[in-house]
């Protein structure tokens, strides 16, 4: 089976930047996803990584060490926007039929 | 392009009622998702479409569940004499197909409270 391990909270102040890690367990691994989600709102896709390594989108950065079965999403210059839940996400070992999402990261970003 | 849009966006039904949800996703998006969420949890997997057809279901979906895809573009969801433990978010989400599956596009779901 697969579980997925992430801090349920983090607090950081606006500008600053700040880490959510994500550790899973996979009885297969294919890669890591990452959400967001603004309370009420639908989860939207942030990024994928297949492979070791950090990739940069903008202000988000995700990082991937396949052999620790360990990512994290990296948030820079923190903005008052960016206070949501993250989620990370794991599919099956062999087909994207569907992912398993952990519990969720709650960012709250201060002033 | 609209997005995923899902019917009702809340719905608050009495114990024992059978409720329908709808999903309109993605038109050119011939994968269709289905999840729920509790509060402070991640999206759990109900079931996966391939145009019309259900190729995957959760144990979680027993058969008070089911949904369907009847021409592989909007789908249904209906939840048959309702209990308080399935008071939830379901969400719907889609993806093109053709290997860009890791990128779901979520509805904003629909909120079902069962009293």
């Amino acid at each position: 089976g697969q579980s997925l391990e992430q801090p349920s909270e983090v607090t950081a102040v606006e500008g600053a930047i700040v880490q959510i890690n994500c550790t899973y367990q996979t009885s297969g691994f294919y890669g890591l996803s990452w959400y967001q989600q603004h309370d009420g709102g639908a989860p939207t896709f942030l990024s994928y990584n297949a492979l070791d390594g950090l990739e940069e989108t903008g202000r988000f950065s995700s990082f991937l060490s396949r052999s620790d079965s360990y990512g994290y999403l990296l948030l820079q210059e923190l903005q008052m926007k960016d206070s949501a839940s993250y989620f990370c996400a794991v599919p099956p070992p062999d087909n994207f039929n569907k992912f398993y999402f952990g519990s969720g990261t709650k960012l709250n970003v201060k002033p | 392009d609209t997005g995923v849009s899902q019917d009702p966006r809340h719905k608050i039904t009495k114990r024992g009622q059978n409720v329908t949800f709808r999903c309109d996703p993605i038109s050119e998006h011939n994968r269709l998702y289905w999840y729920r969420q509790t509060l402070g949890q991640g999206p759990e997997f109900l079931t996966y479409f391939q145009n019309e057809a259900q190729l995957e279901k959760s144990r979680l979906l027993s058969d008070r569940f089911s949904a369907e895809r009847p021409k592989g573009s909007f789908s249904t969801l209906e939840i048959q004499r309702t209990e308080q433990g399935d008071s939830a978010m379901y969400l719907c989400a889609s993806t093109q197909g053709g290997g860009n599956d890791y990128g779901y596009t979520f509805g904003s779901g629909t909120r079902l409270t069962v009293v």
